[in-house]
């Protein structure tokens, strides 16, 4: 089966351009998580959908970020403006149920570089 | 903040068990114990997870003390490609919240 896949692998920006991270959650999954790794922070949970509806937003980091689950299979997060900070490797993870009983399962990553 | 205490590295010999502590003294009574590791530019992988009793799959086993503070992850015969941060993690809810780790290096 496939896993999760996220697109771009890498994607790299001028500060002030728009940024779009795409993820497709294994399917049947019905929970989609949003997580950011930096060197300084680790990895932060920064957004999650349960039925396509985002549950806990409290990770983000300002209203530059945005998220959509416009259904089961697809997610995007979007960051608009970029700015030089926004660097770091994004990875989307799904489960296929909410709280302590869905394990979750990682994509790849999409590592972002904004110039 | 991360729940768990772990030491920031260790070796292990090739072929060797690799046993990874893991303290969480404070974790309360319906909290699971979760394990991840994560392989250089890679994503996080799932490898175990357990409430009270010890686990075993495929990949590793899980130790936890009868009292719930500790655990160990146990990989039966390290290979190199086990070298990686593990991360074990006391689940709350739906966040996995993710401390620093333990970089684990196996060495031929």
């Amino acid at each position: 089966d496939a896993g999760v896949i996220q697109s771009p692998r890498h994607e790299v920006t001028e500060m002030g351009q728009e940024v779009t991270l795409r993820c497709k959650p294994i399917s049947g999954h019905n929970s989609l998580f949003w997580y950011r790794q930096t060197m300084m922070r680790g990895l932060e949970l920064l957004i999650y959908f349960n039925n396509n509806v985002p549950i806990d937003d409290s990770g983000m980091p300002e209203d530059r970020f945005s998220a959509k689950m416009p259904n089961a299979s697809f997610s995007t997060l979007k960051i608009q403006p970029s700015e030089p900070r926004d660097s770091a490797v994004y990875f989307c993870a799904s489960s296929h149920t909410s709280g302590s009983y869905g394990t979750q399962y990682f994509g790849p990553g999409t590592r972002l570089t904004v110039l | 903040d991360a729940k768990t205490t772990q030491p920031p590295s260790m070796d292990c010999a090739e072929g060797r068990a690799a046993n990874l502590p893991c303290n969480h003294s404070t974790i309360s009574g319906n909290e699971y114990v979760y394990w991840y590791r994560q392989i250089h530019s890679q994503g996080p992988q799932y490898i175990i997870h357990g409430l009270k009793n010890n686990e075993t799959n495929e990949m590793a086993s899980l130790i936890i003390t009868e009292d719930r503070k500790s655990s160990t992850l146990i990989l039966p015969h390290a290979t190199l490609r086990d070298t990686a941060v593990y991360y074990c993690i006391v689940r709350v809810g739906d966040d996995l919240v993710f401390g620093k780790g333990t970089r684990l290096s196996v060495i031929a």
